[in-house]
């Protein structure tokens, strides 16, 4: 049974660009949530997709965007990228968007240069 | 607005030792608590969560925690620290009164050394 997944690992970007990231739920699982974790700190809630749509949403500003697919996969997507952006980038995945038994990903870690 | 505060950032004990972090979370309504454990490059891993009941809950790798609600507390605990045990340890709350979303709010996170 795998777990939740994340692709890719790492990747590098400049300043200006727009990058995609994603994730794959644990199977059986239909709620997915993305969680920013800069460098020494604790992760920050972005949003999370049930049923394809956000249900809640973080702190964040616009230039981040998500999708949920109808196989509970999701994408982040994140635009006109910043230098404070760098950081990693948790997906978690539950049954139900209530639920807080939630199994988290080992995440993709972003630079931005 | 939630809020989780782990007042240490680094402690170092020694491989044998008793281990507690400190956590204190501002919440107004039934808060859930949690406890994660991130060893590096790797995601989080849940040690244990507490939702209502009894208020001393017991984890996985030999951890527990202790809800106190009068001081708005949830430390975690560990009698005898292995060398394994070396990570950064996340304290976080959720909440307990809505049903339509399962939102986590961190603390900054406490790095934990163990000395041979």
């Amino acid at each position: 049974d795998a777990g939740v997944t994340q692709s890719p690992t790492h990747l590098i970007k400049t300043r200006g660009q727009q990058v995609t990231l994603r994730c794959s739920p644990k199977s059986g699982h239909d709620t997915v949530s993305w969680y920013q974790q800069a460098l020494g700190q604790g992760p920050q809630f972005i949003f999370q997709y049930y049923e394809e749509e956000e249900r809640q949403r973080g702190n964040f500003p616009d230039r981040f965007s998500g999708h949920q697919f109808p196989n509970y996969s999701s994408e982040l997507n994140v635009n006109a990228l910043l230098l404070g952006d760098s950081a990693l980038y948790l997906c978690a995945s539950s049954l139900g968007e209530g639920s807080y038994e939630q199994y988290f990903g080992p995440g993709t870690r972003l630079t931005v240069t | 607005a939630q809020s989780v505060t782990q007042p240490d950032i680094h402690i170092t004990v020694s491989e044998g030792a008793s281990l507690e972090l400190r956590c204190n979370y501002s919440y107004g309504a039934t808060p859930y608590l949690f406890w994660y454990v991130q060893s590096p490059g790797q995601g989080l891993q849940l040690l244990l969560k507490y939702f209502s009941g009894d208020t001393l809950v017991q984890g996985i790798k030999g951890f527990e925690a202790e809800f106190k609600r009068s001081q708005s507390s949830f430390n975690l605990r560990k009698p005898s620290v292995h060398w394994s045990d070396a990570a950064e340890y996340f304290c976080a709350v959720g909440d307990g009164s809505n049903n339509a979303g399962n939102m986590l709010t961190f603390g900054g996170g406490t790095r934990l050394m163990v000395k041979p």
